[in-house]
């Protein structure tokens, strides 16, 4: 069975700290997709990325990177430079390849406050 | 375009009586999912929706849950002689294809049921 794991309950930084989230999951497919989603106060998932287990690329995207390392099963995501507006219920999400859908497995997530 | 929504936002039921959760997908969306959120809490799957195909109902924590989909319109989630553990945000998704695990989910604001 997948599974997904956010050790960090809560984090707090002070604005224009670095934060890292951690991801760590658990799947027997070795085709597979993990996903990023913030939720902010207002309760709305928000898509931040999709990658696929055969692209372990960092990627950037303005002050959003991830580190997708498939020997530790990790898929961290580091926000540079934290704002307010970072502040929000962050969560990772895994799903395998089915030809029958593609649910998502969630791990508990990690709520960031960032402190003017 | 529209995002997914979601109707009501919130509703409050005594215990025991029905409630109606209702989702309309993004316009051409052929898969819908919903989730259910507890307090603090990940995501938990419920049912999916693939066009005509069967649902996976393989989430539904009881029989007191059923979902209907007609076609690639709306959907709604009822749960029948609510209990309190039901109390939680009930969230929907749609995605372009929902085939293959590679998908995105895009998600609705989903709905904060409260069963007094």
């Amino acid at each position: 069975a997948q599974k997904v794991t956010q050790a960090q309950t809560e984090i707090s930084v002070v604005e224009k700290e670095d934060v890292t989230l951690d991801c760590v999951y658990e799947t027997r497919d070795t085709t597979y997709y993990l996903f990023w989603y913030k939720q902010p106060p207002s309760g709305e998932l928000v898509f931040l990325i999709r990658r696929n287990s055969f692209d372990e690329q960092n990627e950037i995207s303005g002050r959003y990177s991830w580190n997708f390392q498939k020997s530790t099963s990790s898929f961290n995501f580091t926000i540079t430079a934290s704002q307010v507006v970072d502040s929000a219920v962050y969560f990772c999400a895994l799903s395998e390849l089915k030809a029958a859908g593609n649910k998502l497995t969630f791990g508990g997530g990690t709520r960031v406050l960032v402190k003017p | 375009g529209a995002g997914v929504s979601q109707s009501p936002s919130n509703k409050v039921t005594e215990k025991g009586k029905d409630v109606e959760l209702r989702c309309d997908p993004i316009s051409g969306h052929t898969a819908l999912y919903w989730y259910r959120q507890r307090l603090g809490q990940g995501l938990e799957f419920l049912i999916y929706f693939q066009g005509n195909s069967a649902p996976d109902k393989s989430g539904l924590p009881s029989d007191r849950f059923s979902a209907e989909r007609t076609g690639e319109s709306v959907s709604t989630l009822t749960i029948q002689r609510t209990q309190q553990e039901d109390s939680a945000v009930y969230l929907c998704a749609s995605s372009a294809i929902g085939a293959g695990g590679r998908d995105t989910q895009y998600f609705g604001p989903g709905t904060r049921l409260t069963v007094l």
